[in-house]
C-alpha cells in the first residue's frame, strides 16, 4: 500500500515558468510533510517542508502547499532554472512514528 | 566535511556472496536510518537506531539482512547470500533527537551505496 503517492513520473517545464509538483497520500495521521531533491550519483537532500497545522510555507523560489482535506500537497517552483533539473520527492511522517514514508519520486526537466 | 558518508559508493558482487556496507552518521546524530531505493521508486525504509539500539525493522529486511551500530556511531548494513533481487541503491540518513520544529523531522542522507548482484 502506497500511502505517499506522486502520479507523474515526469514533468518537462521551461526555463523561468513555473514548474508544480504534485502529491497526495493516504494516511490522515500524518502530520509533517516534506520535499527532498535527488540528483543522479547523490543521497536526496531535504529542500522544503510543512506541518499540517499550516496551509503554505515558502522559501525563496520554493513554495509547499497542503490541502489536508484533499490529502494532497504541492510544490511550487518559480521561477524554474536548469538546476531544478532533478527528481523530486515528496515525503510524510507521523511525529510519533519515526518513519519517513517516500514517494516514488517525479522527475522534473527544466529546459533552457 | 559533517556530512553522512557511505563506503563503498559502488559494489558489484555475484549472487551467493555476502556483502557490507557501512554509514557514518554527522557526529551529534543520535538517529541512524536505512532505506532502499530501487529504479523508479522512493526510498523505502529499512530499519533504524537510536543510538545503538536498534528500534524498528522493516518487513522488507529479510533474515538475510542485518544491521548494526555498535557504540551508538557508525552502522553497518549486512546482506548475506546475495539475491539478485537485492540489487539497489542502499541510503543511510541521520538525524538529531531532542530537536524540536522542523529539525526533527529533516533526514540528512549521504550518497548511497550501489549493489549490483550479478
Amino acid at each position: 500500500d502506497q500511502q505517499v503517492k506522486q502520479n507523474s513520473p515526469s514533468l518537462s517545464v521551461q526555463e523561468g515558468r513555473i514548474s508544480i509538483l504534485n502529491c497526495d497520500y493516504t494516511n490522515s495521521m500524518f502530520d509533517y510533510f516534506l520535499w527532498y531533491k535527488k540528483y543522479p550519483a547523490e543521497g536526496p537532500t531535504f529542500l522544503i517542508s510543512i506541518s499540517s497545522i499550516k496551509d503554505k510555507n515558502e522559501d525563496g523560489r520554493f513554495t509547499v502547499f497542503l490541502n489536508k482535506s484533499a490529502k494532497h500537497l504541492s510544490l511550487h517552483i518559480v521561477p524554474s532554472q536548469p538546476g531544478d533539473s532533478a527528481v523530486y520527492f515528496c515525503a510524510a511522517r507521523k511525529t510519533s512514528y519515526d518513519k519517513v514514508i517516500f514517494g516514488p519520486g517525479t522527475s522534473l526537466s527544466v529546459i533552457p | 566535511d559533517t556530512g553522512v558518508s557511505q563506503d563503498p559508493r559502488h559494489k558489484i558482487t555475484k549472487r551467493g556472496q555476502n556483502v557490507t556496507f557501512r554509514c557514518d552518521p554527522i557526529s551529534e546524530h543520535n538517529r541512524l536510518y536505512w532505506y532502499r531505493q530501487t529504479l523508479g521508486q522512493g526510498p523505502e525504509f529499512l530499519t533504524y537506531f537510536q543510538n545503538e539500539a536498534q528500534l524498528e525493522k522493516s518487513r522488507l529486511l529479510s533474515d538475510r539482512f542485518s544491521a548494526e551500530r555498535p557504540k551508538g556511531s557508525f552502522s553497518t548494513l549486512e546482506i548475506q547470500r546475495t539475491e539478485q533481487g537485492d540489487s539497489a541503491m542502499y541510503l543511510c540518513a541521520s538525524r538529531p533527537t531532542g530537536t524540536k520544529g522542523s529539525g526533527a523531522n529533516v533526514l540528512t542522507f549521504g550518497a548511497g551505496s550501489r549493489l549490483t548482484v550479478l
